[in-house]
This record gives structure tokens, sequence and C-alpha cells, in this order.
């Protein structure tokens, strides 16, 4: 069974500071990997995924992640934080049919 | 391309009450379906999923049931709410065979009083 664990279930950045939020997975294989964002009362949408071709990801509006295997690691990034960045993050692995999910990063901007 | 909708958006129901809750996918054939509740606080649960019409697997054992119809068409029922059936109810769908990506509806709130 695959477990995903995200650390700091509330994570405050100012606008225009790099945002970091952190992922790391249990699997006894190499998993597909995903990164997904959700607004307030809204469905999840995928930022980006990993699926075993390039370890660096580049998603949507301007995110990306980095897989590391031997650190079973898989944060997401973003150089510079934005208003609208404002939102629920979640890490997922896939495999089996299903996605096994972590607790989600709650972010807020400062501006 | 694809689309997937839920409705209704928003559902307030008394304790006690019935429910049924509708997804269905347009633009793809065959999807995988699944239904999951966020409560509050408590991340993303895997309630139920489904690989064809009438074939469900339930993750948790509930109050709630699913059931699939149609090919595209997921729903998710109880005969009798508890308070404890309040959150939000995300349906998501994935394409068979090409990886584990999913796809989400724009989810449902469900308030039982």
């Amino acid at each position: 069974a695959q477990s995903v664990t995200q650390l700091d279930s509330h994570v405050s950045v100012s606008e225009g500071t790099p945002v970091l939020l952190r992922c790391n997975y249990s699997s006894s294989y190499s998993p597909s990997l995903f990164w997904y964002v959700q607004h307030p009362n809204k469905g999840l949408q995928l930022l980006l995924k990993y699926t075993s071709a390039a370890t660096l990801v580049k998603g949507i509006n301007g995110f990306e992640a980095e897989f590391k295997k031997s650190e079973t690691s898989f944060h997401l990034t973003k150089p510079s934080a934005h208003m609208s960045d404002a939102a629920e993050y979640f890490c997922a692995a896939g495999g089996n049919n299903r996605l096994a999910f972590g607790k989600g990063n709650q972010v807020v901007v400062i501006p | 391309s694809q689309t997937i909708h839920q409705w209704p958006a928003t559902l307030v129901q008394p304790v006690g009450s019935p429910l049924s809750l509708e997804c269905t996918v347009e633009g793809t054939s065959n999807p995988n379906l699944y239904w999951y509740r966020q409560a509050a606080g408590r991340g993303l649960q895997l309630l139920f999923y489904s690989v064809g019409i009438g074939q469900i697997s339930s993750e948790v054992p509930q109050n709630l049931s699913a059931s699939r119809p149609q090919d595209r068409q997921f729903i998710l029922s109880s005969k009798k709410l508890l308070l404890s059936d309040s959150g939000f109810y995300l349906c998501a769908w994935r394409v068979a065979g090409t990886g584990d990506t999913q796809y989400f509806g724009p989810g449902t709130r469900l308030t039982v009083l």
C-alpha cells in the first residue's frame, strides 16, 4: 500500500517570495506522483504529474516539482508567490487504480 | 474534450432523510469513476470506485452506497443521513489503462442538520 505525507498543514508566504510544499511518499515501487490544487468550495485541479519520465516536472501557473527517489520526495515549488496561489494543495501517489492523498497544505499568501 | 458534472452543488438535508448525488462524465467511454468525501480538516477519503457498469468497490464501510447504472453515470446514495455524513463530496474519473491521473468534478457541499 502507498502512503503520502505532507508536513506543515498551514503555510504562510509573502507575496513575491518562494513557495515550498513538501511531500514524501512510501511505496514498494516507483509510483506516479501528482500535485493538485483546490480553491475554496471547488474541485481539485491537476497542477502537475510525474510518471517516470523527467524528474523535474513543470506544471501550470509557474509551479514545478522534483522527483527524488533517494529521498522518496516530490516537493512542490514556485519562485514567486501570487495572491491567487492561496488555496489548498494535495500531493498524491498513484497505483492499483487509485490515488493515495496526503492531508494537504493550506497556503495563505500575505500581501 | 471531457467534462464532469456533479449536482446538486449544495444540499442541506435533515438527519434521517435520504440522499442522492449524481455525477456524469462527457466525452469519454468506460471511465473509472470515484467518489471521495472531504470532511472538515480530514483530507480526502475514497468512498467508492467503479471500473464498469454495475461494478462497485467500497473502500470504507459506512452509511452510504453507490451505483453505476450507465457507463458515464455514478450515483451516491443513502437511505438515512447521519450528522457525520456532512462534507464536500467529489466525483472523479480516470481513463482506464492510461495511467493514474484522475480528473475531478466541481463537488457537492452536503450539510446534514
